[in-house]
């Protein structure tokens, strides 16, 4: 069964900090990889996605993520967080055949302190 | 519509009371899931529809959840004899089967079971 880990809970940075929330999931096969954000009070949306290419992918608002086959990984980065960054974000994985359906990890709650 | 809607938005029930919730995807899209995020956990798959074919219920955590998709579009999650752990959000999604694999959400139904 594919498995999804952030192991950062809940990161707290100050504006204009640099931005790497760890993503590792657990799948033997391809997959397609996201990344999806909940700002507060709204409902989730599409931050960035890879499925195959270029394993450094760049999403909305200035965010990247860069796929590394060899460490089942998919960090997302920033450079530069703004306050309206504040947000949970959720990396995802599916694997491209059957039902799609997406497993999702915990979440990592980021707060950007103004 | 333009997106996902879901109706309720919140919904307050008893212990032991049924419950209906409902998803009308966007337009066109084939394929239609439920989640659901309980507090301080991911997003977990429930149930996916896709276009006239059965349903894979495998998410579904008791035979008190079932949902149906009439007519290829709306859906209705229906939870039988609620309990307090079924307190939760419930989000629907939707996928245009036609390219890319990204995953539409809705605002999703939060569930409160006393």
């Amino acid at each position: 069964a594919q498995s999804v880990s952030q192991h950062n809970h809940h990161v707290i940075l100050s504006e204009a900090a640099s931005l790497e929330l760890g993503c590792n999931y657990s799948y033997g096969g391809t997959v397609n990889l996201f990344w999806y954000v909940q700002y507060p009070g709204q409902h989730l949306q599409l931050l960035l996605k890879y499925f195959s290419g270029d394993p450094l992918v760049k999403g909305i608002k200035g965010f990247e993520a860069e796929f590394i086959k060899s460490k089942f990984s998919f960090n997302l980065r920033k450079p530069s967080v703004q306050w309206s960054d504040t947000a949970e974000y959720f990396c995802a994985v599916n694997a491209p055949s059957g039902a799609n359906n997406l497993f999702f990890g915990t979440g990592t709650r980021l707060t950007v302190i103004p | 519509g333009a997106g996902v809607s879901q109706s309720p938005s919140n919904k307050v029930t008893e212990k032991g009371k049924d419950v209906e919730l409902r998803c009308d995807p966007i337009s066109g899209h084939t394929a239609l899931y439920w989640y659901r995020q309980s507090l301080g956990q991911g997003l977990e798959f429930l149930i996916y529809f896709q276009g006239n074919s059965a349903p894979d219920k495998s998410g579904l955590p008791s035979d008190r959840f079932s949902a149906e998709r009439t007519g290829g579009s709306v859906s209705t999650l229906t939870i039988q004899r609620t309990q307090q752990e079924d307190s939760a959000v419930y989000l629907c999604a939707s996928r245009q089967d036609r390219g890319g694999n990204e995953q539409f959400f809705g605002p999703g139904t939060r569930l409160t079971v006393l």
